[in-house]
């Protein structure tokens, strides 16, 4: 079956840490799109990158189609970038989205 | 722009009773629909997406379905709740086409008791 899968599963950084999230996908896919999910549940989109890189502030991500995964990139965290972060991908074979478990993030002060 | 919207916004149900949730998207036209749900706050499972009216695919066999009465309003039904219903519902669209990106509404809190 399709497999969505990130690591680690549970960062703490202290405020002002990088870190690299990481998703893996089974197939090659058409979308592929990382979220941060806030306390209060909402899911904000934060990239949209099948392929390529691309920044954002201190957020950038980074997906090699060929090898199948992606990355995206934190620095100088701060406390309001705790939440769960997903990836999310779709294939050739239809409209569905598939996501991964999801990394759960908390940044100390 | 292009808005999404999700009500109610938390609900507490017994078991047994139907359920109703509703989605609307405003500012696009014929886009695919997505219902997913959450539980115990990771892990999104997709349940049904639509690409139009009347148009529903089921992921995952449960006592859940969803409906597509206009172009723009999705609509998640039980007739009888279940405990293991309880989660945090979410509502997504995309443009038309597998390339589309997906955009998230609010969500819906259902407790069952």
């Amino acid at each position: 079956g399709i497999q969505v899968e990130q690591s680690p599963p549970d960062l703490i950084l202290q405020e002002g840490a990088n870190s690299t999230l990481r998703c893996n996908f089974s197939d090659s896919v058409n979308n592929l799109q990382w979220f941060h999910q806030n306390p209060w549940g909402q899911l904000i989109n934060l990239f949209y990158i099948p392929s390529g890189t691309k920044q954002n502030g201190r957020l950038s991500a980074t997906t090699v189609a060929t090898e199948r995964y992606s990355l995206l990139y934190i620095s100088s965290s701060q406390t309001t970038d705790s939440g769960v972060y997903f990836c999310a991908a779709n294939w050739n074979t239809g409209n569905q989205f598939y996501f991964g478990t999801g990394t759960s993030l908390t940044v100390i002060p | 722009s292009q808005t999404i919207h999700q009500w109610p916004a938390t609900l507490v149900q017994p078991v047994g009773s139907p359920l109703s949730l509703e989605c609307t998207v405003e500012g696009t036209s014929n886009p695919n629909l997505y219902w997913y749900r959450q539980a115990a706050g990771r892990g999104l499972q997709l349940l049904f997406y639509s690409v139009g009216i009347g148009q529903i695919s089921s992921e995952v066999p449960q006592n859940l379905s969803a409906s597509r009465p206009q172009d723009r309003q999705f609509i998640l039904s039980s007739k009888k709740l279940l405990l293991s219903d309880s989660g945090f519902y979410l509502c997504a669209w995309s443009q038309q086409g597998s390339l589309g990106e997906q955009y998230f509404g609010p969500g819906t809190r259902l407790t069952v008791t």
